[in-house]
């Protein structure tokens, strides 16, 4: 248990489908991050959430809409996605942002587009 | 550019064999951090250094930081089927955002 908490772990969705990721975190921290984690490549991160705010957008496809209501939560809200969307997608958070601290990884959501 | 380069992508060793995995950066890190992803888990933080020339341990793992702050290493000695897994280093954002921007990963496999 690492304090961030990832629904649903598995999820299957067509390319005309609507869905959401959810990402909550107990820790108190500041900053909450998004994460595609594809087979053989490294860690992308796709999105930066500084208090609610979105400090970055890593040229990500509109496609994937992220969402911060506060600082414990945050979605990744996925629409016409394609095959090649599929993916670990995981979500961490860190004490603060501007300062080099650890980052905390929830399990990650194991997306399946079809 | 900001990338960190990660070698090797895979490692098999014999169990009570060592392994290390190496980190470089073509421009100067300001600090390097470690993670460890299990298989079918999520990665989970290691260690961070910052110091030029940093060595730091934890139990079997060594971890060091170059003299010009541009390589990393993990070494592991006397592996255990425990110890598979990737492992990745991460820098940190060199302007801001604590952003973590993450090597390849190593994938370290034990045999028994």
């Amino acid at each position: 248990e690492t304090g961030v908490t990832q629904t649903p772990r598995h999820l299957v969705m067509g390319m005309t489908n609507k869905k959401s990721l959810k990402c909550e975190q107990h820790l108190g921290h500041n900053a909450m991050y998004w994460y595609k984690q594809s087979a053989k490549k490294p860690l992308e991160l796709m999105f930066v959430y500084s208090l609610e705010e979105r400090v970055e957008n890593n040229s990500v496809p509109s496609r994937f809409s992220p969402e911060c209501p506060n600082s414990s939560h945050l979605f990744l809200h996925l629409h016409t996605l394609q095959p090649e969307d599929s993916a670990l997608y995981l979500c961490a958070s860190s004490q603060v942002l501007y300062v080099n601290t650890e980052a905390f990884f929830g399990q990650g959501t194991r997306l399946t587009v079809v | 550019g900001q990338q960190v380069m990660q070698i090797p992508q895979y490692q098999h060793v014999q169990e009570g064999e060592d392994f290390t995995t190496y980190c470089n950066s073509s421009t100067t890190l300001s600090n390097i951090q470690w993670y460890k992803q299990r298989p079918g888990g999520h990665p989970v933080f290691l260690i961070q250094l910052v110091k030029s020339g940093e060595v730091k341990k934890q139990k079997r793992l060594t971890f060091q930081f170059g003299e010009a702050k541009k390589n990393s290493s993990l070494h592991i000695t006397a592996t255990q089927t425990t110890d598979v897994g990737t492992y990745f280093c991460a820098r940190t954002g060199g302007t801001s955002y604590g952003k973590l921007t993450f090597g390849q990963g190593t994938i370290l496999t034990v045999h028994p």
